[in-house]
């Protein structure tokens, strides 16, 4: 039972676009992360969101969390080719605090 | 600073066959997790451990067992293979169970 789900499946765009990935979930949560997964590769923790924080900034990274809608957005603004990977959204909602729970992810690709 | 390894990196099996894949970390980590890939599944939780000497079943835990002996290591073991165990393995490591995750880079098993 997945607790995240990614929207859209996949996303194409041109270098220099902006790319936005939205998350839904189902139960409360503590904190919700975002995760990169590049193509053969693991996934690399992007940022994490507490359950208290509304928006996030990191570098060309924007998180916003709206708890009363039970969903996040993850926006890359400037995208560049090396931007392409599939991107995941994790919450805590599993066994109360001792393992995340991940979407199917979306799959992001930029084109130059 | 290795972060966490996997071995080995590739496998192939015959349905029947036994296996044992190794998870490493060097970051003195309490919290350890196996998980598969399957294409447009995302990531599933195989099992947990939450510190030496402690397993847990995640989402998807039949046809495996773990082992966590010592901190660092965590064991994902299939003793019998079956084709629908095709996958990638993912292993992963966090000081807390809320916290950011840092995964190895992946074992890619086909059971033929």
């Amino acid at each position: 039972s997945q607790q995240g789900e990614e929207d859209p499946q996949a996303l194409s765009i041109q270098e220099g676009e902006n790319a936005t990935m939205n998350c839904s979930y189902k139960t409360s949560i503590n904190n919700l992360q975002w995760y990169r997964q590049n193509s053969g590769r693991g996934l690399v923790h992007l940022i994490l969101i507490r359950s208290n924080e509304r928006e996030k900034h990191s570098g060309r990274l924007r998180v916003t969390l709206d708890t009363s809608k039970k969903s996040s957005s993850l926006l890359i603004t400037a995208s560049r080719a090396a931007d392409t990977a599939s991107y995941f959204c994790a919450t805590d909602g599993y066994q109360a605090g001792t393992a995340l729970i991940f979407g199917k992810g979306t799959t992001l690709s930029v084109s130059s | 600073n290795a972060g966490v390894t996997q071995t080995p990196k590739f496998r192939v099996l015959k349905t029947g066959q036994s296996m044992t894949l190794l998870c490493a970390q060097d970051m003195n980590h309490e919290y350890m997790y196996w998980y598969r890939q399957d294409p447009g599944m995302g990531l599933r939780l195989i099992h947990y451990s939450v510190g030496e000497g402690t397993t847990a079943k995640g989402e998807v835990p039949d046809g495996y067992n773990v082992s966590r002996l010592k901190k660092q290591n965590f064991l994902l073991g299939l003793e019998s293979a079956a084709p629908s165990q095709t996958s990638v393995y993912f292993c992963a490591s966090t000081l807390a169970g809320f916290a950011e995750q840092y995964f190895g880079p992946g074992t890619r098993l086909t059971v033929t």
